[in-house]
């Protein structure tokens, strides 16, 4: 029990242009639902936490209007990259939470 | 502010125990995780102790926690080549209602056939 589905697996966009990342939890509800980003060789950074019905509270230094959030069902929450730009690129990973955090496999965008 | 603090690297031979160590600062931290990341993949949770025990054993897993001096630490019998990853410790913060977790940076574990 309690996966997490990530997809795409893979990115790779021009600059310029929105990408979005989705994260389902499989086999249970999940009302709140993190998104992390992660940079070679280091831990995990929290963007922001997504509840479901509400808007998403980001972390200091996180552009809201950069990366966009909506948590539409308590087993559905989006990302969306707008405007990418080449810094973006990294590895962006979703978890999902029934109490405990459960982890999807990662997006890897990389942006051109 | 909370913190979680691990060593970066562990190096061990086949067949050996394994032993990861992290030391945190939010003594309220209603629980402790221990995931695992192989190479361009998410975490998996491995294991979680409540802060009210003190050992948890789950198959080649034993997870010791020291609330006194906020140590926790992961120790995997017989260790095996696909045990190679990257090991994350993690605490839920008491102030957070939504269940937010603070990582350690990751220690690498590299077993050795």
């Amino acid at each position: 029990g309690a996966v997490v589905s990530q997809h795409p697996s893979r990115v790779i966009c021009k600059s310029g242009t929105s990408v979005k990342i989705e994260c389902r939890s499989l086999d249970f509800q999940a009302t709140t639902m993190f998104w992390y980003r992660q940079f070679p060789k280091q831990s995990l950074m929290l963007m922001a936490t997504s509840n479901e019905g509400s808007k998403a509270t980001y972390e200091q230094g996180v552009e809201k209007d950069k990366f966009l959030i909506n948590h539409a069902s308590l087993t559905l929450s989006t990302l969306t990259v707008t405007s990418a730009h080449p810094e973006d690129s990294s590895f962006y990973i979703c978890s999902a939470s029934q109490g405990i955090q459960y982890f999807g496999a990662g997006t890897r965008l990389s942006v051109l | 502010g909370e913190d979680v603090e691990q060593s970066l690297f562990l190096s061990v031979r086949e067949g050996d125990s394994s032993v990861i160590n992290c030391t945190y600062t939010d003594s309220s931290s209603t629980y402790l995780y221990w995931y695992k990341q192989e190479p361009g993949a998410g975490l998996q949770l491995l294991t979680y102790i409540f802060s009210n025990m003190d050992m948890k054993q789950d198959q080649r897993l034993t997870v010791l926690l020291n609330k006194k001096d906020k140590h926790l630490s992961l120790r995997i019998a017989d260790t095996q080549t696909g045990d190679s990853a990257i090991y994350f410790c993690a605490e839920s913060i008491s102030s957070s209602n939504t269940g937010k977790l603070i990582f350690g940076q990751g220690t690498t574990l590299q077993v050795k056939p």
